[in-house]
């Protein structure tokens, strides 16, 4: 079955600055690679999703960029903000609805005022 | 309105109790799934339901069992609840082959 590797486990930046989270999977079948945000107390939210024919996708201050060949994928948030801080997953799916997907092991993302 | 939703939002039970967690989603998906994350925040897929197929995550006790009355709803039924239990507990749909998977708030069981 797929195994996403996700780096880091916290990351800590200062406002104003980028953070980069990366994602590698295993499953050469999976073609979707979405990213939620989840905040404390609520559920997974979708902030970003890319597909395998896809290399690269942005929307505003969020993009996340494809790397077929080495199976890797990464987020990057730029100008971070306080509302900016909370964990963030990757996931991988092969698009099969049954397949659900799988996840990484979250980064816990801190702003730094 | 809320797409994904479940209840109750938080579960205190006793150890071998029988418990039920329901989730109803209006989004129109034709697959539904229930997530276990655990203390460490890891996430992982217990089952997925699309009216014609349950697949089941090998590693579930099947003291988990899910009831889909109909294409918008997709309960959890635990029997003989275990310490081991204990977890936040997250529902969600998607339609098959489109991705965007939406999740639930999330149900918090403490088992004592």
């Amino acid at each position: 079955g797929e195994n996403v590797e996700q780096h880091p486990s916290t990351l800590s930046v200062q406002e104003g600055d980028s953070a980069v989270i990366k994602c590698t999977y295993s499953d050469s079948a999976s073609n979707y690679f979405p990213w939620y945000k989840q905040e404390l107390g609520k559920g997974p939210q979708l902030i970003i999703d890319i597909r395998s024919n896809v290399g690269e996708k942005k929307d505003q201050r969020i993009a996340v960029t494809l790397n077929k060949t080495a199976k890797h994928f990464s987020l990057h948030i730029t100008e971070t903000q306080p509302e900016d801080s909370a964990v963030y997953f990757c996931a991988a799916s092969s698009g099969g609805g049954a397949d659900g997907l799988t996840f990484g092991k979250g980064t816990h993302l801190i702003i730094q005022p | 309105d809320t797409a994904v939703s479940q209840t109750p939002k938080y579960l205190v039970t006793q150890m071998g109790n029988d418990k039920s967690i329901k989730c109803e989603q209006n989004l129109g998906h034709d697959t539904m799934y229930w997530y276990k994350q655990d203390s460490k925040k890891f996430l992982k897929i217990m089952f997925s339901y699309n009216n014609k197929e349950l697949i089941i995550n090998e590693t579930v006790p099947n003291r988990f069992s899910p009831k889909s009355p109909d294409k918008a709803h997709l309960n959890l039924h635990i029997n003989s609840l275990e310490l081991g239990d204990s977890a936040v507990y997250f529902c969600a749909s998607s339609s098959t082959g489109e991705g965007g998977y939406t999740f639930g708030s999330g149900t918090r069981l403490t088992v004592v």
